[in-house]
């Protein structure tokens, strides 16, 4: 069974900076290619970004509110992806979600418990 | 990039079956969709895949009241036997290889 879990999150002052980690068991991590979804409170799921198993080249795509300021990295020998969230915002505040970024229809996706982020002074 | 419609809200009776639907915008009537649902308080919870040709298929431990079908641009998710814990916002999801966008969710009550 796929297990994911998100750690990092927690309260930030507008413009400053926040590490998310994302850790995987139960699947075959290198091979995956995975997402960052978020919620703000009260709303929706809002995809984030995607970064590519390093096989199919590893790069990565971002949401237009988010490009420029949130970097997606992974480190396979550890089995983790991270989001690296700079000059954050009110509106970035969200519970974010890693999940996997399956194509196929034959290819179940998983998602993580989820961490919070909250942006305030 | 693919955008999804979903009406905001659906009920239906404990017991009975409800319908959810997700039509893709103009020219992404092929594209495979998934759908995932949240109870209040909880995170998604992945529940299948959908296609263009109406094949499905559901993820580990999801049980067969849940189905899946598709007309043109539209993919459906049908609950039948409802239960009470199915009260949910239900999400549509797609992809065209560099993005990734959502439905708005919609709200099922069981009354």
């Amino acid at each position: 069974e796929v297990h994911l879990v998100e750690s990092g999150g927690g309260l930030v002052e507008p413009g400053g900076s926040l590490r998310l980690s994302c850790a995987a068991s139960g699947l075959s991590f290198s091979g995956a290619w995975m997402n960052w979804v978020r919620q703000a409170p009260g709303k929706g799921l809002e995809w984030v970004g995607r970064i590519k198993a390093k096989i199919h080249g590893g790069s990565t795509d971002y949401a237009a509110p988010v490009k420029g300021r949130f970097t997606i990295s992974r480190d396979d020998s550890k089995n983790t992806m991270f989001l690296q969230m700079n000059s954050l915002r009110a509106e970035d505040t969200a519970v974010y979600y890693c999940t996997t970024a399956h194509l196929a229809l034959s290819d179940p996706d998983s998602w993580g418990q989820g961490t919070l982020v909250t942006v305030s002074s | 990039q693919p955008v999804l419609t979903q009406s905001s809200s659906a009920s239906a009776s404990l017991g009975s079956s409800v319908t959810l639907t997700c039509t893709l915008s103009s020219g992404h009537n092929n594209h495979i969709i998934a759908w995932h649902q949240q109870q209040p308080g909880k995170a998604p919870r992945y529940l299948m895949k959908v296609e263009g040709s109406g094949r499905y298929n559901r993820g580990s431990g999801v049980p067969d009241r849940f189905s899946g079908s598709s007309s043109g641009a539209d993919r459906h998710l049908t609950i039948s036997n409802l239960q009470s814990d199915d009260e949910a916002d239900y999400y549509c999801e797609t992809w065209d290889g560099n993005t990734w966008v959502f439905g708005g969710g919609t709200k099922v009550t069981v009354l």
